[in-house]
């Protein structure tokens, strides 16, 4: 089945990193993507991921992926207050466009 | 560019009346658009797909009759909540995708409209 799971919660200082973390169960997916949410607001693609890769770069993002374990991360380096937001991560299913989102973390950077 | 819009952003109406809910894709043509329910503190939870022309396929649990979708045209969906009840308040968040992505199967997002049943 089609299962997505986060941590509810991390909370940092500003300056230091973010790591927030994600499984899911589906090993037919084919890209994997990190959402950022602002309160009251829709949703905004940070970054994503294919399948068969194990990292992806993107100025101050980092996505790990651990294929085996069905494990996917997102460190966010240098957090800053504006960091502040609920991140989804979220699953494609093979040449589909249907999306599969995690229960949501939600960043609070502390001053 | 991939901007989509939602309208209203917010509604309040009665219990038994009809909404109808807008979301526009403005400057590209969304051949699949998606409705989204969000409860608060929650997941986005995948309501129905919508491809330009044909109808919406519901997920599982969604009734059809109750919330209606249409996608009349490349640039806009519509979700109308028919007979509201205070259960159907909710946030309600639409997406488009097109072949304009730079993401694989990107969906762009709308800002999401607030119903409040009362």
């Amino acid at each position: 089945g089609e299962d997505v799971e986060q941590s509810l919660f991390l909370s940092v200082r500003e300056g230091d990193s973010s790591v927030i973390n994600c499984t899911y169960t589906d090993s037919s997916s084919t890209y994997l993507y990190w959402y950022k949410q602002e309160p009251g607001a829709g949703l905004q693609l940070l970054t994503y991921i294919f399948s068969n890769m194990d990292m992806k770069q993107d100025q101050r993002l980092t996505v790990l992926l651990n294929k085996k374990d069905k494990h996917l991360s997102l460190r966010i380096a240098d957090t800053q207050t504006g960091d502040s937001a609920i991140y989804f991560c979220a699953e494609s299913m093979r040449s589909s466009y249907k999306l599969i989102f995690g229960s949501g973390t939600r960043l609070l950077v502390r001053p | 560019g991939a901007v989509v819009s939602q309208h209203p952003s917010w509604v309040i109406c009665k219990s038994g009346t009809s909404v109808k809910i807008e979301c526009r894709s403005l400057d590209f043509q969304a051949t699949t658009m998606f409705w989204y329910r969000q409860f608060p503190k929650q997941s986005l939870m995948l309501m129905a797909t919508s491809n330009e022309g044909s109808k919406a396929t519901y997920e599982q649990g969604v009734e059809k009759d109750k919330f209606l979708i249409n996608h009349a045209s490349l640039t806009l969906s519509t979700l109308t909540v028919t007979s509201a009840h205070p259960e159907d308040s909710s946030f309600y968040i639409c997406s488009a995708s097109g072949w304009q992505r730079e993401a694989p199967y990107e969906q762009y997002f709308g800002p999401g409209t607030r119903l409040t049943v009362t």
